[in-house]
């Protein structure tokens, strides 16, 4: 079945630091890869997905690219604001047609300090 | 404005006691989802809908139950049932299939559920 792993937290840097949060996955076929961020509090909201090889999900400064070759979708920002302070999860849908169930990593929780 | 509203945020149950956690969408969506999520674990899938009277099964089924009646409403009954219900249930909906699917999911605030 679908899996996505997720690098461990909880991650603390300083603001305007660089940022990566790795997230590999197994599934057959071509599934669509997202990040989902969630505040304090809240439920989650969408931040960037990609949809087919190569392809570059981007908003709000973050960045992450969709590599079929090492099966990966790592998350990056040049440089980190408090307000990135979130949990954030890497997820996959069914790459079947009209499968849309998403498959989520563990998340990850980041913290910013000023 | 569109969106999904849970309800209510915070519930205390007894235990041997069923709870209906309410989930209501007004973004005329096909598919609505109940995920489960406890520290560490992520979000686990415990049901599905993808059309009304209609729904499928997740990965922890076990001990909740559903029903889909209207396009707009996806109540989640917890029940006696559950061995482990303490958790944060998060309900969503999304676009159903079609070649323009995009995976987007619309989430919910959330409903912490507490057992004493």
């Amino acid at each position: 079945g679908n899996s996505v792993t997720q690098m461990e937290g909880p991650v603390t840097l300083s603001e305007e630091a660089f940022l990566t949060i790795n997230c590999t996955y197994t599934a057959t076929g071509y599934p669509s890869l997202f990040w989902y961020v969630q505040y304090p509090g809240e439920g989650l909201q969408l931040l960037l997905k990609a949809t087919k090889a190569d392809d570059k999900g981007s908003n709000k400064g973050f960045e992450a690219t969709y590599r079929k070759e090492t099966t990966s979708f790592h998350l990056e920002k040049g440089s980190v604001q408090v307000s990135d302070s979130a949990v954030y999860f890497c997820a996959l849908t069914g790459a079947n047609f009209g499968n849309e169930k998403l498959t989520f990593g563990t998340g990850t929780r980041l913290t910013i300090i000023p | 404005d569109g969106g999904i509203t849970q309800s209510p945020k915070y519930l205390f149950r007894k235990e041997g006691q069923n709870v209906t956690l309410s989930c209501e969408q007004n973004l005329n969506h096909d598919a609505m989802y109940w995920y489960r999520q406890d520290p560490g674990q992520g979000l686990r899938l415990i049901y599905y809908s993808q059309i009304v009277n209609d729904f499928q099964k997740g990965d922890i089924a076990e001990g909740y139950s559903v029903s889909r009646e209207k396009k707009e409403s996806f109540p989640l009954t917890v029940t006696s049932a559950q061995k482990n219900p303490t958790a944060f249930y998060l309900c969503a909906s999304s676009i159903r299939g079609g070649q323009g699917r995009t995976g987007e999911l619309f989430f919910g605030e959330g409903s912490r559920l507490t057992v004493l």
